[in-house]
C-alpha cells in the first residue's frame, strides 16, 4: 500500500492567488514527521516546511503553510500569493520514527503558476 | 559547505555492467538514504541507513546492495546493471532528532543503462 499519496498529478493556478496541494499518508507509527519539498526544472530538491506528528499548531514559512489533519491523516501545503518561480513538482514526505526513521516520498504534483 | 556529494554525476553502462554510486556527507548526520528517480515521476526509496552500521531495504531495492561505510559515506552498488535501472539516483542525509530533521540531498546521478 502507498504510505503518500498525492491524488494531482499536475495544477494551475493564476498568479498572486492561493493554492492547495494534497497529501495523504498511511502509518501505524505513532511518532512520524511530515515534509514537503519542491523540485524545479533544474533538478534540486529544496526543503519547503515540517510538521512532527506531534506538533499541536499547524507549521507555517513565509509563504508556505500545511494544513495538518491528524485525523484525516492528510498535510496539505497551502502556497499563498503564488509567484511564477513556484512553478515545479511538489512532493510530500513521511517520516516513520519508530521504522528505523524511514523516509518516503509520494508521486508528486506538478504545479504551474499562470502569469 | 560540501553538504551531501554524490559521485559520478553521469554514467552509462552496458546491460550487465557493474558500477557503484559514492556519496559523502560531511554534516555528521545518523542517517543516510538512496532514491531514484524515474522521469516525472516521485522519489522511490532503494536503501536507508539509519545510522552507522545498520541498513535497511526500501521500496524497490531488487537489484541493488549498499554499504554504510562509516559515519558519512554510504555508497550504492549495481552488480549487473539493467536498462530498468536507468535513474537519477538521489543519496541524502539527516539528523532525524535535529529541530526538523530534514534530509539533504545530493545534486542527484544520471545514470543511462544501455
Amino acid at each position: 500500500a502507498q504510505k503518500i499519496t498525492q491524488t494531482q498529478p499536475g495544477m494551475f493556478v493564476q498568479e498572486k492567488e492561493a493554492v492547495t496541494l494534497d497529501c495523504t499518508y498511511d502509518t501505524s507509527d505513532p511518532s512520524y514527521g511530515l515534509f514537503w519539498y519542491k523540485q524545479p526544472s533544474s533538478g534540486e530538491m529544496i526543503f519547503l516546511i515540517y510538521q512532527g506528528s506531534y506538533d499541536q499548531q499547524n507549521a507555517t514559512e513565509g509563504r508556505y503553510s500545511l494544513n495538518f489533519q491528524k485525523a484525516r491523516k492528510s498535510a496539505n501545503l497551502v502556497i499563498s500569493a503564488s509567484q511564477l518561480g513556484d512553478s515545479a513538482m511538489y512532493f510530500c514526505a513521511m517520516r516513520e520514527n519508530n521504522a528505523g526513521n524511514m523516509l518516503t516520498f509520494g508521486g508528486g504534483t506538478r504545479l504551474m503558476v499562470k502569469p | 559547505n560540501a553538504g551531501v556529494t554524490q559521485t559520478p554525476k553521469f554514467q552509462v553502462l552496458k546491460t550487465g555492467q557493474s558500477m557503484t554510486l559514492q556519496c559523502a556527507q560531511d554534516m555528521n548526520h545518523n542517517s543516510m538514504y538512496w532514491y531514484r528517480q524515474d522521469p516525472g515521476m516521485g522519489l522511490r526509496l532503494i536503501y536507508y541507513s539509519a545510522s552507522e552500521g545498520t541498513t535497511d531495504k526500501g521500496e524497490v531495492p531488487n537489484g541493488y546492495n549498499v554499504s554504510r561505510l562509516n559515519k558519512r559515506e554510504f555508497s550504492l552498488r549495481l552488480e549487473s546493471a539493467a536498462p530498468s535501472q536507468t535513474s537519477v539516483y538521489f543519496c541524502a542525509s539527516t539528523n532525524p532528532g535535529a529541530n526538523t530533521g530534514e534530509l539533504f540531498f545530493g545534486e542527484g546521478s544520471r545514470l543511462t543503462v544501455l
